[in-house]
This record gives structure tokens, C-alpha cells and sequence, in this order.
């Protein structure tokens, strides 16, 4: 069976910090993969998606960056993290582009 | 642009009570899905719906997709604390094939 693993699940970082999260997923091959950022108790906003190893998609500009640079490893980094990067971040996969999702366990994240 | 409404965006029964949760658009969705999400935790889909009209059952839940494909709803029937949670809904888009998602309904149910 598939999974997936996200860690880490809490992070406390200063202003100007890099960052780097990691997203694993297990049990499947050429997953399409996904970063999204959720506001407390609201919606899913989509950072980036990926269909293949390298290819990444970015859709909103900001301060992070995301790579692939293995079939089942997403990574989400930033140079320099602003008060404005704290939030809750989800990795996801799905077999298509726009069928169901299955979501990692997320990292909360605060920028102080 | 494509939105997706979710309404109301907060609940809060007691058990036993019934409830309705709606997800609306004006625009067209080829398929729509309904996620749960606790705290601290990943969503989690509950369930698909395709079919203009179709109903779809999971215990005491029940979703519905509108005729049109502009709207869905959830009901839940008897509703218990193990309900409480972030219901999402997510529609597949028209440009990228992205997952549109609502801003989500915080529910809870009081014992």
C-alpha cells in the first residue's frame, strides 16, 4: 500500500532562516506531487505540483522554492523565511492531476 | 476564475442534531470531492462524485452533486463528536486540471 511521510511536523524558525521540508512517498511509481499551504482552519492553497522527476510547477509567486530530485521526494525551501512563510504545510501525491489526494501528516510552521 | 464557496464556514450541535453543508460555484465542475481534516492532520477524502444528480452514501453521511454540476452538499444524519472536524470540498478545474478547493466548514458536535 502506498504512503507518504512529511516531516517535519513542527518547526520553529527566526526570520531569515532557510528552511527545508521533506516529502516521501512510498508504494507507487511517478507520483504527481504536490506542496500546499493551509491558513489555520481554512483552505488548501496550491504552492507547487510536480508531474515527474524535475519538473516543477509554481503557482504563486513567493518566497519558497520547490525541487524533485528523486521520483518520490519532494522537497520545499526557502533561502531566507519571512513572519509571512508561518503556516501549515501539506505534501500530497495522486495517481492524475485532479483525481483524489492523499495527504502527509504536515508541518506547522512558525516564523518568529 | 473558478471558486468554490463553502458554506457556512462554522457549525457547531450538538449530537443527534442534523446538519447541511453546501459547497457552490457558478461555475462547472467534471467532478467534485469531499475531504475531512482534523487537527494537526492531513485531509482526507471521503468521497468522489461525478454525475450530475448523483447521490452518494457513507453511513450517516450523504452527498449529493447538483444536476448542473455547479454545487454539492453533505448531510450528515444524527450527528456525533466523532464528526467534529474541517470538511473541504475540491473540484477538478478547468485550466491545469488543479484541484479547486473550498475555504472549508469547521464543524463540531458537542456531547
Amino acid at each position: 500500500s502506498q504512503t507518504i511521510h512529511q516531516w517535519p511536523a513542527t518547526l520553529v524558525q527566526p526570520v531569515g532562516s532557510p528552511l527545508s521540508l521533506e516529502c516521501t512517498v512510498e508504494g507507487t511509481s511517478n507520483p504527481n506531487l504536490y506542496w500546499y499551504r493551509q491558513a489555520a482552519g481554512r483552505g488548501l492553497q496550491l504552492l507547487f505540483y510536480s508531474v515527474g522527476i524535475g519538473q516543477i510547477s509554481s503557482e504563486v509567486p513567493q518566497n519558497l522554492s520547490a525541487s524533485r530530485p528523486q521520483d518520490r521526494q519532494f522537497i520545499l525551501s526557502s533561502k531566507k523565511l519571512l513572519l509571512s512563510d508561518s503556516g501549515f504545510y501539506l505534501c500530497a501525491w495522486s495517481a492524475r492531476i485532479g483525481e483524489k489526494l492523499f495527504f502527509g501528516s504536515g508541518t506547522q510552521l512558525s516564523v518568529l | 476564475t473558478q471558486l468554490l464557496e463553502q458554506s457556512p464556514q462554522f457549525l457547531s450541535i450538538q449530537e443527534g442534531e442534523n446538519l447541511t453543508v453546501y459547497c457552490n460555484s457558478s461555475s462547472v465542475f467534471s467532478s467534485l470531492q469531499w475531504y475531512r481534516q482534523e487537527p494537526g492532520e492531513g485531509p482526507v477524502l471521503l468521497v468522489t462524485v461525478v454525475t450530475g444528480g448523483e447521490v452518494k452514501k457513507l453511513k450517516r453521511l450523504t452527498f449529493q452533486f447538483g444536476d448542473a454540476r455547479k454545487d454539492s452538499s453533505l448531510h450528515i444524519t444524527a450527528a456525533q463528536p466523532g464528526d467534529t472536524g474541517l470538511y473541504l470540498c475540491a473540484g477538478e478545474g478547468d485550466s491545469n486540471y488543479q484541484l479547486i478547493w473550498g475555504a472549508g466548514t469547521k464543524l463540531i458536535i458537542k456531547p
